[in-house]
């Protein structure tokens, strides 16, 4: 049971290529979550999904995009880097709306030059 | 959700509790205060919640106040893996509220 799962680990891009990060759970959960975390700060919510087919837009979505492909994994999509979007990205997961508890993956690492 | 505030920085000595406040007056009655930590840059950890009665697992102890204001963690015997930074947060996040909220946290060093 490895839980939440990113890939990959870090990329370096040059502004305006895009990516897609990757992130699967193996827990069976219904909600998943992109995070990203900029130096010294807290974690900001970028978009979720609360069930499969399903998702919607968190505090920063701008600039990014994303699919719930099924009901293991959810990917983000950054269709034109800039260097605005160097952080550290988290993918999270939870069982479904009434549960408290997001477990969270090892994080992405994204550097825009 | 509710404001928290937390102190930047906090030491406790190996082998001692650790006591980490955390203020949160505007929490409202469906509102969970709950607390995570994130040791050197990897995905944040759950460690515990409560409502209202105080709460305890292997990792902490949670105490909330009568009056829901304030809440502490309590780790009962730190140790240097412990050494990261402690999220309080509120939210409903049971009656559909998706969202945590991440403040900056408190930086918990350990000292041996």
């Amino acid at each position: 049971n490895a839980g939440v799962t990113q890939t990959p680990k870090f990329q370096v891009l040059k502004t305006g290529q895009s990516m897609t990060l990757q992130c699967a759970q193996d827990m069976n959960h219904n909600s998943m979550y992109w995070y990203r975390q900029d130096p010294g700060m807290g974690l900001r919510l970028i978009y979720y999904s609360a069930s499969e087919g399903t998702t919607d837009k968190g505090e920063v979505p701008n600039g990014y995009n994303v699919s719930r492909l099924n009901k293991r994994e959810f990917s983000l999509r950054l269709e034109s880097a800039a260097p605005s979007q160097t952080s550290v990205y988290f993918c999270a997961s939870k069982r479904d709306r009434a549960q408290e508890t997001q477990y969270f993956g090892p994080g992405t690492r994204l550097l825009v030059l | 959700d509710a404001k928290t505030t937390q102190p930047p920085s906090m030491d406790c000595a190996e082998g001692r509790a650790a006591n980490l406040p955390c203020n949160h007056s505007t929490i409202s009655g469906n509102e969970y205060v709950y607390w995570y930590r994130q040791i050197h840059s990897q995905g944040p950890q759950y460690i515990i919640h409560g409502l209202k009665n105080n709460e305890t697992n292997e990792m902490a102890s949670l105490i909330i106040t009568e009056d829901r204001k304030s809440s502490t963690l309590i780790l009962p015997h730190a140790t240097l893996r412990d050494t990261a930074v402690y999220y309080c947060i509120v939210s409903d996040l049971n009656f559909g509220n998706e969202k945590l909220t991440f403040g900056t946290g408190t930086r918990l060093t350990i000292i041996p």
